[in-house]
């Protein structure tokens, strides 16, 4: 089946830092990926979709200057969480679509 | 817009018996409903998913039904093993193109 990995699987950081989290299709070419938030024991949050070639579309919300999307090819894309503060400690999920949604494994940040 | 929900939020059963959680969705337009299953600090993984056309569908012990007029979908897991302890979610969508709307979630125990 389709494969989504995400780099890093966790991350600390210190507050007022950046932190970049990379998604990647391994093994198909996905025009659209996903990008998820997700706290304990809650469903997954969609934060924004990303098109390749284009500018994510962000959910209501979610601050666009705060996470920066950027999906350069049909298996990469990335999100970057600018300014880090505590309350962005969070799990997060990215997906590719190749007709059904493929999740990556997540990504544990902790900001302190 | 499109809202699911889901039940019960948690649900324990001895193993070897049959569990079953169900969702219900709003949106008359919605004809994609899969299942997620997810485990602790991972990404959800697709275990089955079903289509507006067809009312059944089975792999193995997992089976989903889906009833278009009372907008509800099931999945059914006979013969439960500690493996199948996890959180379950449903969703449903109006097709590849549009995003997926979540349930809460379940969480299943598998008593040994």
């Amino acid at each position: 089946g389709a494969v989504v990995s995400q780099h890093p699987s966790w991350v600390i950081c210190k507050s007022g830092t950046s932190v970049k989290i990379e998604c990647r299709s391994l093994d198909f070419q996905a025009t659209t990926m996903f990008w998820y938030r997700q706290f304990p024991k809650q469903s997954l949050m969609l934060m924004a979709t990303s098109n390749e070639g284009s500018k994510a579309t962000y959910e209501q919300g979610v601050e666009k200057d705060k996470f920066l999307i950027n999906h350069a090819s049909l298996t990469l894309s990335t999100l970057t969480v600018t300014s880090a503060h505590p309350e962005d400690s969070s799990f997060y999920i990215c997906s590719a679509r190749d007709g059904e949604q493929y999740f990556g494994p997540g990504t544990r940040l902790t900001v302190t | 817009g499109e809202n699911v929900e889901q039940h019960p939020s948690t649900l324990s059963v001895q193993e070897g018996d049959s569990a079953v959680i169900k969702c219900t969705y709003s949106d008359s337009a919605s004809n994609y409903f899969p299942w997620y299953k997810q485990e602790l600090g991972k990404g959800p993984q697709l275990i089955i998913d079903i289509r507006s056309n067809v009312g059944e569908k089975k792999d193995q012990r997992i089976a989903v039904t889906l009833n278009k007029t009372a907008k509800h979908f099931s999945l059914h897991i006979t013969e439960t093993q500690p493996e199948d302890s996890a959180v379950y979610f449903c969703a449903a969508s109006k097709g590849s193109n549009y995003q997926l709307i979540w349930g809460a979630g379940t969480k299943l125990i598998i008593k040994p």
